[in-house]
């Protein structure tokens, strides 16, 4: 079974700061992991994968195998990252599997 | 192009009642899934589409089905609903059917059951 835990529901931060949003996972295989953002009233969409080893607005993500984490960091952040962020991974079963969420506020 | 769309925006139905979903994805996109998501939850996967067929199935019961047309839109039906069947309906749709390919998500539809 493939299983994604987000552990915090809830993060505030103040702008400047660093953040770190955790994720681990479960798979038995090599599973591809993401993170998708929601910010208010708009539409869930792809922030970063891992197999792309991109930084999006300032985000980065390592994929730790032997912990089976995927953090998501920032070393600053910014009030227009307030958003839910979900971490996500697919396998060769190709059924995308998301976590609970965390809600990230960033205050000023 | 305006993304992916879905229809209706809301619904409101009955316990025992059926309801369609509808989802129009990215022009050129040929994979569909579908997610339930309910309040404060993720989304929860219910069924993928590629080419037409089901490539994909969450844990979901037999009251949910869905189908794609030749024009890739799709379907999601959900018969004798429940209770519990109140939420957040998902569609994204993708090029391919890969893990790498990134997921576009339409605005959802609330259904309601009452």
């Amino acid at each position: 079974a493939q299983r994604v835990t987000q552990p915090e529901k809830l993060l505030s931060v103040f702008k400047g700061a660093p953040v770190e949003l955790k994720c681990n996972y479960s798979y038995s295989g090599s599973p591809e992991l993401f993170w998708y953002v929601q910010y208010s009233r708009q539409r869930l969409q792809l922030l970063l994968r891992h197999i792309s080893r991109e930084s999006i607005k300032g985000f980065t993500a390592d994929l730790n195998k032997g912990e089976t984490s995927f953090h998501l960091k920032k070393p600053f952040a910014q009030e227009e990252d307030s958003a839910m962020y979900y971490c996500a991974l697919t396998g060769s079963n190709y059924k995308l599997t998301f976590g609970k969420g965390t809600l990230l506020t960033v205050n000023p | 192009d305006a993304g992916v769309t879905q229809s209706p925006t809301h619904l409101i139905k009955t316990r025992g009642q059926q309801v369609t979903l509808r989802c129009s994805p990215i022009s050129g996109h040929k994979s569909v899934s579908w997610y339930q998501q309910v309040l404060g939850q993720g989304p929860q996967f219910i069924f993928q589409y590629y080419e037409k067929e089901e490539r994909g199935r969450g844990n979901f019961p037999d009251r949910f089905s869905a189908r794609q047309f030749p024009n890739y839109s799709s379907e999601l039906n959900v018969n004798a609903l429940l209770l519990g069947d109140s939420a957040l309906y998902l569609c994204a749709s993708s090029l391919r059917r890969s893990s790498y390919n990134e997921q576009f998500f339409g605005p959802g539809t609330r259904l309601t059951v009452l």
